[in-house]
């Protein structure tokens, strides 16, 4: 199947920096791309839609200005944290659907998830 | 709007025993429905699928039935191994709504020896 890449997995910062997740499409092209945040013994909580070349949609409750996403090529996506405090400090996944081979498009494929932590 | 609810866990089992993790589901349209799993530290894996009623999804002795009449979609597996220690995840995919996934809540799944 596809696979999809995050990096880092792992980061831990200080309050009131920015950070800078990456999530990567290796072998396919992802004209979308969502981004989660899955709290402890929670549920996954989609953040926010990501389509090449174009705005992100975020779901209510999101800072955009908190959780910036950007999408500028058909195999990355970013969503960088900024000002990031502790209660920011989370599991952070995307997913990435391929639209463009003749995949199905209910069809997701999840990277690894980064875990943030801020002190 | 579209919903899934899945059973609180941890589900705890000896190894070979029988598993079932329920999971029912609202949707405005005719939904896929999937399962997930993830293991400690990682992201998610698709298990199975299904995309219409009364499919049945499999992989790794796992199974799941579209239950149309009683919108459902439990996961099962006849012997379970300390390898199958989890968390799993129903989902719903419904093209009413852009195909954006709607997540259970997650059954954490402990197999002791």
């Amino acid at each position: 199947g596809a696979v999809v890449s995050q990096h880092p997995s792992r980061v831990i910062c200080k309050s009131g920096t920015s950070v800078k997740i990456e999530c990567r499409s290796l072998d396919f092209q992802a004209t979308t791309m969502f981004w989660y945040r899955q709290f402890p013994k929670k549920s996954l909580m989609l953040m926010a839609t990501s389509n090449e070349g174009s705005k992100a949609t975020y779901e209510q409750g999101v800072e955009k200005d908190k959780f910036l996403i950007n999408h500028a090529s058909l195999t990355l996506s970013t969503l960088t944290v900024t000002s990031a405090h502790p209660e920011d400090s989370s599991f952070y996944i995307c997913s990435a659907r391929d639209l463009t081979t003749g995949g199905e498009e209910d069809e997701q494929f999840f990277g690894p998830g980064t875990r943030l932590t801020v002190l | 709007g579209n919903s899934v609810t899945q059973m609180e866990g941890p589900v705890t089992l000896s190894e070979e025993a029988f598993l079932t993790i329920n999971c029912t589901y609202t949707a405005t349209g005719y939904p896929s429905l999937f399962w997930y799993v993830q293991y400690p530290g990682e992201g998610l894996q698709l298990l199975l699928k299904a995309t219409k009623a009364d499919d049945k999804g499999s992989n790794k002795g796992f199974e799941a039935t579209y239950r149309k009449e009683t919108t459902s979609f439990h996961l099962e597996k006849g012997s379970v191994q300390v390898s199958d220690s989890a968390v799993y995840f129903c989902a719903l995919s419904d093209p009413g709504g852009s195909y954006i996934p709607t997540f259970g809540r997650g059954t954490s799944l402990i197999v002791h020896p």
